[in-house]
């Protein structure tokens, strides 16, 4: 089945610092990857997507890259603000296995920023 | 546009009661689905519904129903709840309801505590 792998916080950073946040997947077939954020107190919003591989996804300064070689989808910033702590869940789409029409989640990754 | 709505936001229920949670978006989306978030799993697939007049199980389905009112409403109810249902539920719509690229619009979510 289809699952996603994602590094556990939480992860404590100072303003303007680098950020990754490793992703790795497993799925059958050919998915769609996804970053989506949450903020405190509030559902989850699409921060960004890559449909097939080498497709690089961005937003609000954050990238991702889809790597089918070594399944994976990181997400990076290059300085990090206060505003961006929240948690964060990479995520994917499949349905070339006749799954279910869901998103398959990471168990999320809780990002503070430090001023 | 309100987007997706969710009714109640917080929720104490004793074991055995039943309630429904409340699901309503105004995008005119084909898809609905219900998530249940954790604290360590990530968010999980309840029931989801491809379009109006269809429903599915998810990864999760057990102790739980649905009922896909019309495109725009989209309810989980809980029949005779369990502390093992105490959970943050969340709503998510999507516009096709087809391939695996389509994004996900969330709810801000029903916290449900079963005592």
């Amino acid at each position: 089945g289809n699952s996603v792998t994602q590094m556990e916080g939480p992860v404590t950073l100072s303003e303007e610092a680098f950020l990754t946040i490793n992703c790795t997947y497993t799925a059958t077939g050919y998915p769609s990857l996804f970053w989506y954020v949450q903020y405190p107190g509030e559902g989850l919003q699409l921060l960004l997507k890559a449909t097939k591989a080498d497709d690089k996804g961005s937003n609000k300064g954050f990238e991702a890259t889809y790597r089918k070689e070594t399944t994976s989808f990181h997400l990076e910033k290059g300085s990090v603000q206060v505003s961006d702590s929240a948690v964060y869940f990479c995520a994917l789409s499949d349905l070339s296995g006749g799954g279910a029409d869901g998103l398959t989640f990471g168990k999320g990754t809780h990002l503070i920023i430090q001023p | 546009n309100a987007g997706v709505t969710q009714t109640p936001k917080f929720q104490v229920l004793k074991t055995g009661q039943s309630m429904t949670l409340q699901c309503a978006q105004d995008m005119n989306h084909n898809s609905m689905y219900w998530y249940r978030q954790d604290p360590g799993m990530g968010l999980r697939l309840i029931y989801y519904s491809a379009s109006e007049g269809t429903t599915d199980k998810g990864e999760v389905p057990n102790g739980y129903n649905v009922s896909r009112l019309n495109k725009r409403e989209f309810s989980l109810r809980l029949e005779s709840a369990a502390p093992s249902q105490t959970s943050v539920y969340f709503c998510a719509s999507s516009p096709l309801g087809q391939g695996a690229a389509d994004t996900q619009y969330f709810g801000p979510g029903t916290r449900l505590t079963v005592l």
